[in-house]
């Protein structure tokens, strides 16, 4: 099967620190991921859109500077939050969809981030 | 712009039960596919079930099956036999043609199911 690996699972970090985080297709080629947050109880919300050696496609209200996303193979993407506040605190998910076939996507487990 | 609703924010089933989620979406396309995921307390977002618009059947996966109304734009779930294991978030998804495009998703519905 499809496997999505996230790194790390948690993280908890000084308020202005950065903090970044991998998403890895295991066992398949992903020429696009994407990158949600979500909140206790609530829906995911995608963040932004990336695909393989190209910029990301960030949705409306998120911040390119303070999220930055880099999509340097066919199976990684990272996710960093720059100088990260109390309010970044929430749970990062990645996605990706394997080449060729978009309308399957498999999800990451996705990173608890808690900034002190 | 798609939208995707979850009318029922909470629901519960005992256990070996039948219970339905409903799901309703708005869209022009005519070509798209739905998915129910489900997301238990670790988190991890699993696929449930799939179904492609241009198919008429309705798509089943064991316990799981769905209701899928084109005209009406309504694609409910229902979990037969229901599980313990079946408590989670279960989330309704659209996705359009064209190979960027993202998932849409409703704002969820919690399934307990209560022994």
């Amino acid at each position: 099967g499809a496997v999505v690996s996230q790194h790390p699972s948690w993280v908890i970090c000084k308020s202005g620190t950065s903090v970044k985080i991998e998403c890895r297709s295991l066992d398949f080629q992903a020429t696009t991921m994407f990158w949600y947050r979500q909140f206790p109880k609530q829906s995911l919300m995608l963040m932004a859109t990336s695909n393989e050696g190209s910029k990301a496609t960030y949705e409306q209200g998120v911040e390119k500077d303070k999220f930055l996303i880099n999509h340097a193979s066919l199976t990684l993407s990272t996710l960093t939050v720059t100088s990260a506040h109390p309010e970044d605190s929430s749970f990062y998910i990645c996605s990706a969809r394997r080449s060729g076939l978009y309308n399957e996507q498999f999800f990451g487990p996705g990173t608890r981030l808690t900034v002190l | 712009a798609q939208t995707v609703t979850q009318s029922q924010p909470e629901m519960s089933v005992q256990e070996a039960e039948t219970v339905t989620l409903s799901c309703t979406y708005d869209t022009s396309e005519n070509n798209y596919y739905l998915f129910w995921y489900k997301q238990p307390p670790s988190r991890q977002m699993i696929l449930v079930i799939r179904q492609e618009a241009y198919k008429q059947q309705n798509a089943t996966e064991n316990r799981f099956s769905v209701n899928f109304q084109k005209a009406a734009k309504s694609f409910s779930l229902k979990i037969s036999d229901s599980q313990l294991g079946d408590t989670a978030m279960y989330f309704c998804a659209f996705l359009g043609s064209g190979g960027n495009t993202p998932l849409v998703f409703g704002k969820g519905t919690r399934l307990s199911v209560i022994a």
